[in-house]
């Protein structure tokens, strides 16, 4: 099956501190999407990047497509106190079908 | 607001019975996926409807059994229900199957909170 490894598990920052996560794999994917999940809700989409090499920002956010297509990376600066939350990477291949990272936990010290 | 519910919030029940979580889409939507989360898990994808036909199976049980109705909404059926079904359930929609064209997008709605006594 594919292998998907997204670290770190879990990060503690202070606020106002740059944070920085990245997903791999051994497969070649078509799609990276990021999504951030509050506790007790559902996942909400950050980011969608479709393009090998490409770099998406959304506000405060930034993520990249790599260029092998085997990995992808967010990153969030100046982190504020609603950042908190668990953070998802999810690609998808030829058939469209979503692997979805086991998270990122986020912890931001006011 | 995602455009996507789910009835209802929160479900408290005995082992051994039956419930019905419901999904409805977001309006144009027309894959449906459902996804378990077991308390500090990640995601695990269920099952995957497509304008009414399942498209794929992911690590559903047998107890479990789900549908897409003409007008879109879905229904998941638990079954013969254990502590350990114990979950998030979460519903999510996009625009297309695994099959047609655009965005791989899918679309979360708040989530069903089940718990087995």
């Amino acid at each position: 099956g594919q292998q998907l490894n997204q670290s770190p598990q879990s990060m503690f920052i202070q606020e106002g501190e740059d944070v920085s996560m990245n997903c791999t794999s051994s497969s070649i994917f078509n799609t990276w999407l990021w999504y951030k999940q509050d506790p007790g809700e559902g996942p909400v989409l950050l980011i969608a990047l479709y393009k090998a090499g490409e770099l998406t920002s959304n506000g405060r956010l930034t993520a990249q497509f790599g260029i092998t297509r085997k990995d992808s990376f967010l990153n969030i600066s100046a982190s504020i106190p609603s950042d908190v939350g668990i953070y998802f990477c999810a690609p998808a291949g030829n058939n469209r079908k979503l692997i979805w990272g086991l998270g990122t936990s986020l912890a931001v010290n006011p | 607001d995602s455009g996507v519910t789910q009835t209802p919030k929160h479900l408290i029940t005995a082992t051994g019975q039956r419930v019905t979580l419901r999904c409805s889409p977001r309006s144009g939507d027309l894959s449906v996926y459902w996804y378990q989360q077991s308390l500090d898990q990640g995601l695990q994808f269920l099952i995957q409807y497509y304008n009414g036909e399942e498209r794929a199976k992911g690590n559903i049980l047998e107890r479990f059994s789900a549908q897409q109705f003409p007008d879109l909404h879905s229904e998941l059926n638990l079954s013969s229900l254990e502590l350990g079904d114990s979950a998030l359930y979460f519903c999510a929609s996009s625009v297309v199957g695994p099959y047609g064209g655009g965005a791989n997008e899918q679309f979360f709605g708040p989530g069903t909170r089940l718990t087995v006594l």
